[in-house]
């Protein structure tokens, strides 16, 4: 299974509200990341999670709160979000060989 | 710093021709990696083609190739035979040394048209 997840594919939110975003691969990969990906560009590291631990946080707002339940599952925690934060979040995994593999994505709307 | 420059924002290509991506990258690194990734509309990132620094021969995937040019620091995508279902961005990444991080160029728009 070389599969990355993520739930859920479309998230429309307001601005007071908490919402969560999930990642689940079960390819024993170590390694979980979060990347923010605005229209027409590139993807942008969030965060990343080597062994359930928080090794990477690109000094993202508190407003995102990353988790890492399990080897399996990664969380990202949404809570009182701008309007700009509006962007496909994507999930990747990566093991002991050099590619990441994406998931889907969740494109996430604030209103 | 690393850094990745793809200096193509969009190319065309007819159905069944082959097409070159372009890119160029920077790093003071001994040991790196070189990936390609496509993203169709529908978002997913799909990993196509790698290339490890100390890799002799240029990799190759199917229709996928990556012209490798160490001294010029340029790892170019060359499909061959394009389809319609290849119409997508295109993303050139690298990751330096043991890091698990990726640095993107900004992208490749490629349209194929019949």
């Amino acid at each position: 299974d070389t599969e990355v997840t993520q739930t859920p594919k479309h998230l429309v939110m307001g601005m007071t509200n908490k919402k969560s975003l999930k990642c689940e691969q079960h390819m024993g990969h170590r390694a979980m990341y979060w990347y923010k990906q605005k229209a027409k560009k590139p993807p942008e590291l969030m965060f990343v999670y080597s062994y359930e631990k928080l090794s990477i946080n690109e000094s993202v707002p508190s407003r995102f709160s990353p988790e890492c339940p399990n080897s399996s599952l990664l969380n990202l925690h949404l809570h009182a979000l701008q309007p700009e934060d509006s962007a496909l979040y994507l999930c990747a995994s990566s093991g002991s060989g050099d590619e990441q593999f994406f998931g889907p994505g969740t494109r996430l709307t604030v209103l | 710093a690393q850094k990745i420059t793809q200096t193509q924002p969009g190319m065309f290509v007819q159905e069944k021709e082959a097409v070159t991506l372009d890119c160029t990258y920077d790093t003071s690194d001994q040991s790196y990696g070189l990936f390609w990734y496509k993203q169709p509309s529908s978002g997913e990132m799909i990993f196509l083609i790698y290339q490890g620094s100390y890799d002799e021969q240029n990799a190759t995937e199917g229709r996928y190739s990556l012209n490798f040019q160490k001294a010029r620091k340029s790892a170019n995508l060359v499909i061959s035979a394009s389809q319609l279902g290849d119409s997508a961005m295109y993303f050139c990444a690298m990751r330096v040394g043991g890091y698990s991080t990726l640095t993107f160029g900004k992208g490749t728009m490629l349209l194929v048209s019949p």
